[in-house]
């Protein structure tokens, strides 16, 4: 069974940074590209960043580049998110989700919130 | 950036109704066009991607078509499980782009 598992969520102040991680099992983590789609509250989906199973091709929305970063860890089965420069427009629940081999997403983790406030 | 606009952002519908949302993208996206489902305070689960293929265990009940740049996903018989937002995305450039999703609710 495919599950992704985030954790990191949590209260941070502005300008402050935070990191989310997503652990993958039941499936071979290195073969798939993997992405971080986000949610405001009570609004809808926003995709956020994706990274190639090597790690060699990544890919932000405008409103992200140059303060957060994606990577992973194929030896670990982890994706993360690095946040830096936190805004409260930030503040969401950030989705791990594992990419099929034609771009779409197939699976969803359950999700991290994380609040941007003083 | 390529911008997906859903219709209508709600509709009420009973059990039983056959229901269609409709997407529609600012240019042609090759059918790269996945459909989501999402219930309140859960995560999304994917239903339809390629436009009109089905996701792994999703029911026949749900249907997606079109092409280009216009698409619909269809729901043949409403049941109190489908009460959710749908919403639609498209996959086939940088940055993907949601619609900004269909609320269904009971009448």
């Amino acid at each position: 069974e495919v599950q992704l598992v985030e954790s990191g969520g949590g209260l941070v102040q502005p300008r402050g940074s935070l990191r989310l991680s997503c652990v993958g099992s039941g499936f071979t983590f290195s073969s798939y590209w993997m992405s971080w789609v986000r949610q405001a509250p009570g609004k809808g989906l926003e995709w956020v960043a994706i990274i190639k199973p090597d790690g060699g091709e990544k890919h932000y929305v405008d409103s992200v580049k140059g303060r957060f970063t994606i990577s992973r860890d194929n030896a670990k089965n982890s994706l993360y998110l690095q946040m830096n420069s936190l805004r409260a427009e930030d503040t969401a629940v950030y989705y791990c989700a594992r990419v099929w081999q034609d771009g779409t997403v197939d699976y969803w983790g359950q999700g991290t919130l994380v609040t941007v406030s003083s | 950036d390529i911008q997906m606009t859903q219709s209508p952002s709600s509709l009420s519908a009973s059990v039983g109704d056959r229901v269609t949302i409709t997407c529609r993208a600012s240019q042609d996206i090759n059918n790269y066009l996945a459909w989501f489902q999402q219930k309140p305070g859960k995560a999304p689960k994917s239903l339809i991607y390629l436009a009109s293929s089905l996701q792994s265990g999703v029911p026949s009940k749900f249907s997606g078509s079109g092409s280009g740049t216009d698409f619909t996903l269809t729901i043949s018989s409403l049941q109190p499980e489908d009460f959710a937002t749908y919403y639609c995305q498209q996959y086939n450039s940088y940055p993907l782009t949601f619609g900004g999703g269909t609320k269904v609710e009971i009448k």
